[in-house]
């Protein structure tokens, strides 16, 4: 399973950073993508990690702004994200990247495990 | 980078209804790909389909994905009241990684 962290209030301009426990596999496997949905908008992919190299790759939109990291010794992926504006306020997710194999040899990929969460709310 | 496109936007159905959801990419994706989620409020999101019709383990059966190329559908036969919710497509490939605007499956 994942676990995240709680929810944050942050000022215009802070940062803030948001982990996510893994747990019940073997950590360094699987990617991490993140995802976010803010109110009564739809799902918006940030980007994804490579907890086994530390590779990551970042959704054109958030270049600059966002650093995914993590800790192989706790198991844990962080995403920091900076310079935040209202536009940021949003329900983040991290989830784990598989790979699935249909009876026919089909290969597919998706996200199948998911964090309960974090809400990050920016209000001055 | 590729954008998805989906329609309709609210499909509006009974229980025991098929519903038939659309995913229109704006260059052709590789199938192993293209997945399907569904997301319903105060939870996090549910992977359906992966590899536009493998179903994770768990998944029922009335839910079945086809496509290719550009084109790619999610299929759920005999609507149960637990389906009504926003159906997102999703390309899982090299970055970026869009997902379609959603479809509302709502209840008529």
């Amino acid at each position: 399973q994942l676990v995240q962290s709680g929810a944050e209030v942050k000022k215009p301009g802070a940062s803030v950073k948001v982990s996510c426990r893994a747990s019940g596999y073997p950590f360094i496997i699987h990617n991490i993508d993140w995802v976010r949905q803010a109110p009564g908008q739809g799902l918006e992919w940030m980007g994804w990690l490579n907890p086994n190299s530390g590779f990551t790759a970042y959704a054109p939109k958030f270049r600059g702004r966002v650093t995914m990291t993590r800790d192989t010794s706790i198991t844990t992926a962080y995403m920091e994200l900076s310079g935040l504006t209202s536009n940021d306020t949003a329900i983040y997710y991290c989830a784990r990247g598989a790979i699935y194999t249909s009876n026919s040899g089909a290969r597919g990929s998706g996200m199948d495990v998911w964090g309960q969460g974090t809400t990050v709310i920016v209000s001055s | 980078e590729i954008v998805l496109t989906q329609s309709p936007g609210t499909l509006s159905l009974s229980p025991g209804e098929r519903a038939t959801l659309s995913c229109r990419a704006s260059q052709s994706v590789d199938t192993s790909s293209l997945g399907w989620y569904q997301k319903k409020p105060g939870q996090a999101p549910r992977l359906l389909i992966c590899g536009t019709s493998i179903r994770p383990t768990g998944i029922p059966d009335r839910f079945s994905g086809s496509g290719s190329g550009t084109n790619f559908t999610l299929t759920i036969d005999k609507l149960e009241p637990e389906d009504f919710a926003v159906y997102y497509c999703h390309h899982y490939g090299s970055s970026p990684r869009p997902f379609g605007q959603g479809t509302r499956l709502e209840l008529k």
